[in-house]
């Protein structure tokens, strides 16, 4: 397998735009994360899926950001509108269990997005 | 919030040193897990240490975990300049939250 893969790896956007990341988790795997990458607040929990089902969202910092995930391979992160507070490296991570079960994550290389 | 603070912030060293990372967690856990992250890459996964565990060793890395005072150590022997990266700790029982974590810096 080819690893987690997210796309694109940059991002550079002007304020007000809409933003869509995406994210193609390991085969098999059945959680899949988005997390948000700032020197300020270190690496933060967006949201998660279990089997395509979003299961706690409690970390989208507002409205504005919504995340899907249609299918067991693909997941998008949407910011709408985005602000420049927004720019940071979005990392998506999938696993084969929930931690409970004492399982690794494996994470994407990351989309930088820069919000001017 | 952060579940997770590691302790230093930021750490030199000259290779073949010792490189020793701390780990300060809030709540109970199942597990405790370390990352490594080289600079503009993703995370990757270096071990795993479950609750009931006191210590474990892989490869070069030895990890140790006190439930009692809530805390972890991550252990380098004999660095090298390829262990440049940061070093993160993750806890958590239905989603894993990282710590703010250490930066290490070997120097040839």
């Amino acid at each position: 397998d080819a690893g987690v893969i997210q796309s694109p790896r940059h991002e550079v956007t002007e304020m007000g735009q809409e933003v869509t990341l995406r994210c193609k988790p390991i085969s098999g795997h059945d959680y899949l994360f988005w997390y948000r990458q700032t020197m300020m607040r270190g690496l933060e929990l967006l949201i998660y899926f279990n089997n395509n089902v979003p299961i706690d969202d409690s970390g989208m910092p507002e409205d504005r950001f919504s995340a899907k995930m249609p299918n067991a391979s693909f997941s998008t992160l949407k910011i709408q509108p985005s602000e420049p507070r927004d720019s940071a490296v979005y990392f998506c991570a999938s696993s084969l269990a929930s931690w409970v079960m004492n399982t690794e994550a494996f994470f994407g290389q990351g989309t930088r997005l820069t919000v001017v | 919030s952060q579940q997770g603070e590691e302790d230093p912030q930021a750490l030199s060293i000259q290779e073949g040193e010792n490189a020793t990372m701390n780990c300060s967690y809030k709540t109970s856990i199942n597990n405790l897990q370390w990352y490594r992250q080289n600079s503009g890459r993703g995370l990757v996964h270096l071990i795993l240490i479950r609750s009931n565990e006191r210590e474990k060793h892989s490869g070069r890395l030895r990890v140790t975990l006190d439930t009692s005072k809530k805390s972890s150590s991550l252990l380098i022997t004999a660095s090298r300049a390829a262990d440049t990266a940061s070093y993160f700790c993750a806890t958590g029982t239905d989603k894993l939250i990282f710590g703010t974590g250490t930066r290490l810096q070997v120097f040839p």
